[in-house]
């Protein structure tokens, strides 16, 4: 099982800030990595998919890197709509896709 | 517009089964490429792949679930649903339906049903 790790576990951000998390893939998920936003009492929301691509709706001020192990979602310009708590998950060994612990991105 | 509507109980007595229906609107659950996932959220924790199927029938469970879980896709009606058998408090979670498309991962979820084991 691939074993996702994310960093910093929470992440304290002023509104119009720029945030950088990060995820670390226990070996080689090539670009199949996806983020995922989840607000309290809702359901995740897939933010962006192999690696770099923005889902639909997704604003760009949310963009993503990285391939292989280690992976970046970075938003450039935090509003007050963003902050959650972000997951990172990989689709490219089964079994079973994984998810990382999630990094909470709260106000400072 | 894709939506997925979970139902199912909220309680269910340890050593039962827990079984969970996900109804699909706006798209076809026949639809080729696309896969139907159930994935868990323990309370105050992260997120729990359960496992998935396709329409065909052909399905893929967690190793550490297999044992007690189903997943089956009803065409006729446009549902998916969930079964785990012999539940314990461990199960208690909430429990979400999604969608994936073609090799994207899941980008359309249910609404969540959060489930109790407890007697």
């Amino acid at each position: 099982e691939i074993v996702l790790t994310q960093s910093p576990a929470t992440l304290s951000v002023s509104p119009g800030e720029r945030a950088t998390l990060s995820c670390r893939a226990s070996q080689s998920v090539s670009s199949n990595l996806a983020w995922y936003q989840q607000k309290p009492g809702q359901a995740p929301r897939l933010l962006l998919y192999g690696a770099s691509t923005r889902a639909t709706d997704i604003p760009d001020r949310f963009s993503g890197s990285g391939s292989g192990t280690d992976f970046t979602l970075t938003i450039s310009s935090l509003q007050s709509e963003d902050f959650a708590v972000y997951y990172c998950q990989q689709y490219n060994n089964w079994p079973p896709f994984t998810f990382g612990p999630g990094t909470k991105v709260d106000i400072k | 517009q894709v939506q997925l509507q979970q139902s199912g109980p909220g309680l269910v007595k340890p050593s039962q089964t827990l079984s969970l229906t996900c109804a699909v609107s706006g798209f076809s659950i026949s639809s080729g490429g696309s896969s139907w996932s159930w994935i868990r959220q323990p309370p105050g924790k992260g997120l729990e792949w359960i496992g998935y199927s396709y329409h065909n029938g052909v399905t893929y469970y967690n190793p550490s679930l297999r044992s007690r879980v189903t997943i089956s896709v009803d065409k006729a009606k446009n549902q998916f649903s969930l079964e785990v058998t012999s539940v314990t408090a461990a199960d208690t979670a909430v429990y979400y339906c999604a969608r994936r498309y073609s090799s994207s991962p899941e980008d359309v979820w249910g609404q969540g049903t959060t489930v109790i084991v407890s007697s």
